[in-house]
């Protein structure tokens, strides 16, 4: 069946970077786009960007400066990276797939991230 | 960027009730996706192209709008449907959710 799984460092520390997988099963990304959206704590939901399933990105430009997101379609996996993390980043991570329409019919369970020395 | 006004902000309805939830947006946009996001869980499509049901979602789920105005109609309500819905557009980018209609159980 579809699953989505994140992971990651729950504690990063203000100004490094932030490097998460998502690691995917029962599909392929070369069929599907995986998007990462966040949630901070009790708000809602922000759209980063996305991993088309031809292999190019797209990203929200009010985080296009620090993001980038990649993936290895041999280990099915969809990598995101941001830098210069400060305490507003500390929040829930998602990745979610896209049955190429612009919405999300999986998600992940979330990766809680929390940004502090 | 395409802002979404969902309302009410928060609401409560009685078992039965039927409950609707409005989504505003500041430019036309040509479909709205819904999704349902219970305490410390990932959020759940239930509407997708704007009236479709997503698999698995009880029928008393309906979606409707066109244009600017979006509305999520639950026909009965039940305690399980107590949760936060969120609208979604991506008629242009950046892909944005509305700030979601948390809605309790009376």
């Amino acid at each position: 069946q579809v699953q989505l799984k994140e992971s990651g460092p729950g504690l990063v520390q203000p100004s490094e970077t932030l490097s998460l997988t998502c690691t995917v099963s029962g599909f392929s990304l070369t069929s599907y786009n995986v998007h990462w959206v966040r949630q901070p704590p009790g708000k809602g939901l922000e759209w980063m960007g996305v991993m088309w399933s031809g292999g190019s990105t797209d990203y929200n430009s009010a985080l296009k400066s620090r993001l980038s997101i990649s993936r290895d379609t041999s280990k099915n996996q969809v990598f995101l990276k941001m830098n210069s993390l400060q305490s507003e980043d500390t929040t829930t991570y998602y990745c979610a797939r896209d049955p190429r329409w612009g919405y999300f019919d999986y998600w992940g369970q979330g990766v809680m991230v929390t940004v502090s020395s | 960027e395409i802002v979404l006004t969902q309302s009410p902000t928060t609401t409560a309805a009685s078992p039965g009730e039927k409950v609707t939830i409005t989504c505003l947006a500041s430019s036309s946009v040509s479909n709205m996706y819904w999704y349902q996001q219970k305490s410390g869980a990932s959020p759940k499509l239930l509407i997708y192209s704007t009236s479709s049901l997503a698999s698995g979602v009880p029928d008393r789920f309906s979606g409707s709008g066109s244009g600017t105005s979006y509305s999520l109609t639950i026909n009965t309500m039940e305690a399980e449907d107590a949760a936060t819905y969120y609208c979604q557009q991506w008629s242009s980018n950046p892909l944005t959710f509305g700030s979601g209609t948390k809605l309790e159980i009376k």
